[in-house]
């Protein structure tokens, strides 16, 4: 079956790193994306990797591993505005995306 | 601006009734999709539609039902909805269909009693 695994929550100091993990199954692989979701609002596009390496997008990474079915989204320089979830989708063989729960990150002052 | 609007943006129903959530975008985007979230679940795709007058079924279409009559519109119909239909209802749309970004609509959460 198809599969994603991501945490549940995770809690961050503003001013730091925080590397969310996700790690897939899925029928035949077409990139995974990733999305950002503050509460009670629409989710928002963050990032796409297709190819295996490290995408950067200003204080957003996203890493792709195809062959470990793995990928990370590394967030730099935290702000309390990143308090929100984080969701992983792969997209399968179908180019149906495959949605994880999301990680809900909490970030302290 | 620019973007995707949804209607209603809350809705409580009783069970039994006809439902019809309404999506529309000003984009000219393609591809269309509705998926329910649900607290500790990823969004589960209902139904989606690559282009106007084509639509197909997603991962959870039972009970459900949709059309694609032009570019701009993609109304979401529950023919007589059951509280398991609670959920907050996502319109989304992409550009590129198969792996293009997908832009979200602001939601309906719906409660069905």
């Amino acid at each position: 079956g198809q599969n994603i695994d991501q945490p549940t929550e995770m809690t961050a100091t503003e001013g730091a790193i925080v590397q969310i993990n996700c790690t897939y199954q899925t029928s035949g692989f077409n990139g995974l994306f990733w999305y950002q979701q503050h509460a009670g609002e629409a989710p928002t596009f963050l990032s796409y990797n297709v190819l295996d390496g490290l995408e950067e997008k200003g204080r957003f990474s996203s890493f792709l591993s195809r062959s470990k079915g793995y990928s990370y989204l590394l967030l730099k320089e935290l702000q309390m505005k990143d308090s929100a979830s984080y969701l992983c989708a792969p997209a399968d063989s179908n180019y149906q995306l495959i949605w994880g729960a999301g990680t809900k990150l909490i970030i302290k002052p | 601006i620019a973007g995707i609007t949804q209607a209603p943006t809350s809705q409580i129903l009783a069970a039994g009734r006809r439902m019809t959530l309404r999506c529309t975008q000003d984009m000219r985007h393609n591809a269309m999709y509705w998926y329910r979230q649900d607290l500790g679940l990823g969004l589960r795709l209902i139904h989606y539609s690559n282009t106007a007058g084509t639509t197909g079924k997603g991962e959870v279409p039972d009970g459900y039902s949709v059309s694609r009559a032009n570019t701009d519109d993609f109304p979401l119909t529950l023919a007589s909805a059951v509280p398991s239909q609670t959920s907050v209802y996502f319109c989304a749309s992409s550009p590129q269909g198969e792996t293009g970004e997908l832009f979200f609509g602001e939601g309906s959460r719906l409660t069905v009693l």
